[in-house]
């Protein structure tokens, strides 16, 4: 089986900061990881994936994230946070062998000013 | 482009109602999935279709939900009979096979029992 573990629920932070958001994941099979990004009364999208190669990944927005496989760990980064980036952020795993994608519980982002 | 379409967006029922919830994917997925947000246990995968097809719904709670995708372009999941422990988002979701797993939601249909 597989399990997310999202550490810190919310993360404030002022803006122009950097935020790093935490990701752990549990797997007896390899994974692929995903970051998605919820704004309020809106659906999930995709702001970036891990399927294999480098381990760090550039999403949208100015974000990126690193896979560390010997410490399962998947944590989103940016170096200067918006009011905009203001959101829910999900951390996501699918495993190999399935379609399905797992998410973590969120982590609320809170930019002010 | 149209995204995924959810109806209803929201719905407020009584406990014991039958309540179906709609989706349109995107035009040209192959892949439906249906999830539940909750504070209390974050999102949860329901189930998926591929070729609307059933895959896994394991992750369906109780008889009391099914889901069906007649064809390409429809799919429904029913709650029959209602109940308050039932309220919460529900996210219908599409994709590619070979995007490799990123989902396109819907806005979601926002589901009170009383």
């Amino acid at each position: 089986a597989q399990s997310v573990t999202q550490l810190d629920s919310q993360v404030p932070v002022f803006e122009e900061a950097p935020v790093e958001l935490r990701c752990n994941y549990s797997s007896s099979v390899s994974v692929y990881l995903f970051w998605y990004v919820q704004y309020p009364n809106q659906g999930l999208q995709l702001l970036l994936k891990y399927l294999s190669g480098s381990t760090l990944v550039k999403g949208i927005n100015g974000f990126e994230a690193e896979f560390n496989k010997s410490q399962t760990s998947f944590h989103l980064r940016k170096p200067s946070v918006h009011i905009s980036d203001t959101a829910e952020y999900f951390c996501a795993v699918s495993p190999y062998n399935t379609d399905k994608l797992i998410f973590g519980t969120g982590t609320r982002l809170q930019v002010f000013p | 482009d149209a995204g995924v379409i959810q109806s209803p967006r929201h719905e407020v029922t009584e406990m014991g109602q039958e309540v179906t919830l709609r989706c349109k994917p995107i035009s040209g997925h192959d892949y439906l999935f249906w999830y539940r947000q909750t504070m209390m246990r974050g999102l949860e995968l329901l189930i998926y279709f591929n070729n609307n097809v059933p895959i896994d719904d394991s992750g369906m709670p109780e008889d009391r939900f099914s889901a069906k995708m007649p064809n390409a372009s429809f799919s429904t999941l029913k709650i029959q009979p209602s109940e308050p422990r039932d309220s919460a988002v529900y996210f219908c979701a599409s994709s590619l096979s070979r995007s490799l797993r990123e989902l396109f939601f819907g806005e979601g249909s926002r589901l009170t029992v009383l």
